[in-house]
């Protein structure tokens, strides 16, 4: 079946660090990934996307990079931010069938700190 | 509404009894899912409905789980003879129907408590 592995948090940084949260997957043929990012008191929001292989999704600075040879989706943001504080998603979306049935990670939590 | 709208925000309830979890989806969507958010365990997929198709309920843990979608919008997830391992934040999404993009909108979440 189709999963998601993400790195265990919580990752703390001080602000300007950059960041790096790994996500890979297991899945047929060729998956949609993506990033959603949860803050504090929300509810879960798209962050970025990439829907085929070498594709880079990005927003906010963040970027993503759709890696089929590795089966990676690594998240990274050159310099973050207090309020980049947050709980980050990765999921994947099946090639076929299921509408917007996307399965996801078990979350990373980041804090940043001044 | 503007928004996924949830109720209640949080539920405190006693082992045994039944519980009942609404969502209602932003206006439109027809495409509406239900989630599961335990800690360490990231979230898990219950069930989803799309438009009069028979919703795929293939993520319910148990018999004990049930869920409805009344004339197309509002749904509510009904746990039956609550247990403690049912403790967890549920969540709700929608999404446009036949606009496969991956997007969905999330609620924030019912969270259950089974003392």
């Amino acid at each position: 079946g189709n999963s998601v592995t993400q790195m265990e948090g919580p990752v703390t940084l001080s602000e300007e660090a950059f960041l790096t949260i790994n996500c890979t997957y297991t899945a047929t043929g060729y998956p949609s990934l993506f990033w959603y990012v949860q803050y504090p008191g929300e509810g879960l929001q798209l962050l970025l996307k990439a829907t085929k292989a070498d594709d880079k999704g990005s927003n906010k600075g963040f970027e993503a990079t759709y890696r089929k040879e590795t089966t990676s989706f690594h998240l990274e943001k050159g310099s973050v931010q207090v309020s980049d504080s947050a709980v980050y998603f990765c999921a994947l979306r099946p090639f076929t069938g299921g509408g917007n049935k996307l399965t996801f990670g078990t979350g990373t939590q980041l804090k940043v700190e001044l | 509404g503007a928004g996924v709208s949830q109720s209640p925000s949080n539920k405190v309830t006693e082992k045994g009894k039944d519980v009942e979890l609404r969502c209602d989806p932003i206006s439109g969507h027809t495409a509406l899912y239900w989630y599961r958010q335990s800690l360490g365990q990231g979230l898990e997929f219950l069930i989803y409905f799309q438009g009069n198709s028979a919703p795929d309920k293939s993520g319910l843990p148990s018999d004990r789980f049930s869920a409805e979608r009344t004339g197309g919008s509002v749904s509510t997830l009904t746990i039956q003879r609550t247990q403690q391992e049912d403790s967890a934040v549920y969540l709700c999404a929608s999404s446009l129907e036949g606009i496969n993009t991956g997007e969905l909108f999330f609620g924030e979440g019912s969270r259950l408590t089974v003392l």
